[in-house]
């Protein structure tokens, strides 16, 4: 079974520090990775997307991947108490969809 | 422009009962999946529809069912309902194929069985 795998955290660290979020997966036919961030009680929301290999940055997050050793990454710069959520990582191999199990991250005034 | 729309948002039902879940994707998404959220299992796909096809199904029993209309709107049904059913139902819809392009949630339907 085609797996992506998540440390689940809590991962905290203090306001204004980076914040590294991982995943890794087994498919190495994963061709599109995406993070979500879920706030308690409500729906993931998409984050980033990232297609090939390096660094991906929009505004405080870069999203980086290395297709050689399957792992996705997120980081989180200038980490805000409002950052505090789940992270989930996504990974596609042509067929479905499939989630990593989420990171709750932690920032901590 | 209107997010993806699921109604209702919340529902309590009883074992043995039968339900059915209604999405409405963003206008112009033609793709639309169905996940199951729980604290234990995380988010566990049911099948994903595209074009009113079935392209995609997850490891779900056939009490598990979907349907996808020409207007790209998704109907989403479990029949002889159980216990652990009980979940967070989410549907999210994308322009291409689910993973091609995002996946765009919706606030979901909370299903409680009793």
């Amino acid at each position: 079974q085609k797996e992506v795998e998540q440390n689940s955290g809590p991962l905290s660290v203090p306001e204004g520090a980076i914040a590294s979020l991982n995943c890794t997966y087994s498919d190495r036919g994963s061709q599109s990775f995406f993070w979500y961030r879920q706030y308690s009680g409500k729906s993931p929301e998409l984050i980033m997307s990232i297609y090939s290999n390096g660094d991906k940055e929009d505004g405080r997050f870069t999203a980086q991947l290395n297709k050689a050793s399957q792992y996705v990454s997120l980081l989180i710069r200038d980490s805000q108490p409002s950052d505090s959520a789940t992270y989930l990582c996504a990974s596609w191999a042509g067929n479905m969809l499939t989630f990593g199990g989420g990171t709750r991250l932690m920032v901590k005034p | 422009k209107a997010g993806v729309t699921q109604t209702p948002r919340y529902l309590i039902k009883t074992r043995g009962q039968q339900v059915t879940l209604s999405c409405s994707p963003i206008s112009g998404h033609r793709s639309v999946s169905w996940y199951q959220q729980t604290p234990g299992q995380g988010l566990q796909f049911l099948f994903e529809y595209f074009s009113e096809t079935q392209r995609n199904k997850g490891n779900f029993p056939g009490r598990f069912s979907g349907r996808q209309f020409s207007n790209s709107r998704s109907e989403m049904n479990v029949s002889t309902l159980e216990l652990g059913d009980s979940a967070l139902y989410l549907c999210a819809s994308s322009f291409l194929e689910a993973g091609s392009s995002p996946l765009h949630f919706g606030n979901g339907t909370r299903l409680t069985v009793t």
